[in-house]
């Protein structure tokens, strides 16, 4: 079966600016989480979705959010870009019932922010 | 709150050389833990996984690892490494019944493999 899907795999914007990145799970999968990866934080916990809702939030400024739509496919925006948010960003598939059943992640989206 | 040690951040070995990757967790309860692994330029992908039962857990390639609750420890072994496990290594964890999806992970530690 295919795998986690994002897109596009690399953005370069502007400080200022907002940018929307894209994540399709695996089929089937009902929980989508974010994660940030900097070379100096790591991988950094966004927000989780199972069914259209935000589930669990980690410590991240309002600027960034997100969305899930009904075909679990999850969207994260972040506004009023820094240079600081420069990272990969990565979102992670689960089936929804729990750690027990591991996370597949997708390749990530390299954010780049000028 | 919770976090994750990974003691080494760059470990250089020989083909064939034994492995072993500290982890250390902070978090006084029962705990879910994972080893991924980030070859360059892909995905993080699943190596093992601990839950419950057996302490000492058989993942892919060869891996494995082992958790000693008394010592908050989830360390991973590879009797012979091949250049090929060259790549970046991350253990992370979930305290059970804890917030779904939020993975907790260490820096990572990076080897490399001489051929």
């Amino acid at each position: 079966k295919a795998g986690v899907t994002q897109t596009p795999r690399y953005l370069i914007k502007t400080r200022g600016q907002q940018v929307t990145l894209s994540c399709s799970p695996i089929s089937g999968h009902r929980s989508v989480s974010w994660y940030q990866q900097t070379p100096g934080q790591g991988l950094q916990f966004l927000f989780e979705y199972f069914s259209e809702t935000q589930r669990n939030k980690g410590n991240f400024p309002g600027r960034f959010s997100g969305r899930q739509f009904s075909n679990s496919r999850s969207e994260m925006n972040v506004s009023t870009l820094e240079l600081g948010d420069s990272a990969l960003y990565l979102c992670a598939s689960n089936t929804g019932g729990g750690s027990y059943y591991g996370y597949t992640f997708g390749s990530g989206t390299r954010l780049t922010v000028v | 709150a919770q976090s994750v040690s990974q003691h080494n951040h760059h470990v250089i070995l020989s083909e064939a050389a034994s492995l072993e990757l500290g982890c250390n967790y902070s978090y006084g309860g029962t705990v879910n833990l994972f080893w991924y692994v980030q070859y360059p330029g892909q995905h993080l992908q699943l190596l093992l996984k601990y839950f419950s039962g057996d302490p000492l857990v058989k993942g892919i390639k060869g891996f494995e690892a082992e958790f000693i609750k008394s010592k908050f420890s989830f360390n991973l072994r590879k009797p012979s490494v091949q250049w090929s496990d060259t790549a970046e290594y991350f253990c992370a964890v979930i305290p059970y019944g804890g917030s779904q999806g939020n993975l907790i992970f260490g820096k990572g530690t990076k080897l490399s493999v001489k051929p």
